[in-house]
């Protein structure tokens, strides 16, 4: 059964990089999409963007300027770096498989368990 | 403010059926599938429909998806308290090209 697992700093320095990894397990990376999507504390769900296992990428347009998604399919991984964080950037990360095809984006599933980034000085 | 919207709130009680509504535009609902999904508070958001109207294995068949134009509705039948949840829905927009979700309804089993 494929397993998603977030890791990466839970504290970020406001101006700073935010940084995450997300490993997959029990499956391989290729052929499929995979996004990060965040949720502030006792808010709602916010994609971020996904990337597809060929280095394809598709960002949310409020977060492009400052998103950048990479895999890394010898390690199974694909990783989140955020820049210029702020406190509004303090949320819930996860990391989530999402669709095989384009027509599909927004399937995701599984998830991975979350990981509390907080951006404070 | 969610680009898909849907009432903060539902409830019912055990036994009875419950509707939760998502409504759109014609650059996300109406022209993409749309997906549901169901947190637990406190761990991560479970998949419960996908295009549309499809459960994955081990949803049971007491949820189900339906879609109409440019809104989309998820219903619960014989309500239990393991229902008590956040619901999200979610679709690809064609005009921001990216993914939206609703605010979120949450589920109270009284």
């Amino acid at each position: 059964q494929m397993q998603l697992e977030e890791s990466g700093p839970g504290l970020v320095r406001p101006s700073e990089t935010l940084s995450l990894t997300c490993t997959v397990s029990g499956g391989s990376i290729s052929s499929y999409y995979w996004s990060w999507i965040r949720q502030p504390p006792g808010k709602g769900l916010e994609w971020i963007g996904n990337i597809y296992y060929s280095g394809r990428t598709n960002y949310s347009p409020s977060l492009k300027s400052r998103v950048t998604i990479l895999v890394d399919t010898p390690k199974n991984q694909f990783s989140l770096r955020l820049n210029s964080v702020t406190a509004a950037d303090t949320a819930v990360y996860f990391c989530a498989r999402d669709a095989y095809s384009n027509d599909y984006i927004g399937w995701f599933d599984p998830w991975g368990q979350g990981t509390l980034v907080t951006v404070s000085s | 403010q969610s680009v898909l919207t849907q009432p903060p709130s539902a409830s019912g009680t055990p036994g009875q059926r419950v509707t939760i509504s998502c409504s759109g535009s014609s650059s996300n609902i109406e022209s993409n599938y749309v997906y549901w999904y169901q947190q637990v508070p406190g761990t991560a958001p479970k998949l419960l429909m996908y295009r549309n109207h499809q459960r994955p294995s081990g949803v049971p068949d007491r949820f189900s998806g339906s879609k109409s134009g440019t809104s989309a509705s998820l219903a619960i039948s014989g309500l239990r308290s393991e229902d008590e949840a956040d619901y999200f829905c979610a679709a690809w927009d064609d005009s921001l090209s990216g993914v939206v979700f609703g605010g979120g309804t949450k589920l109270t089993v009284l």
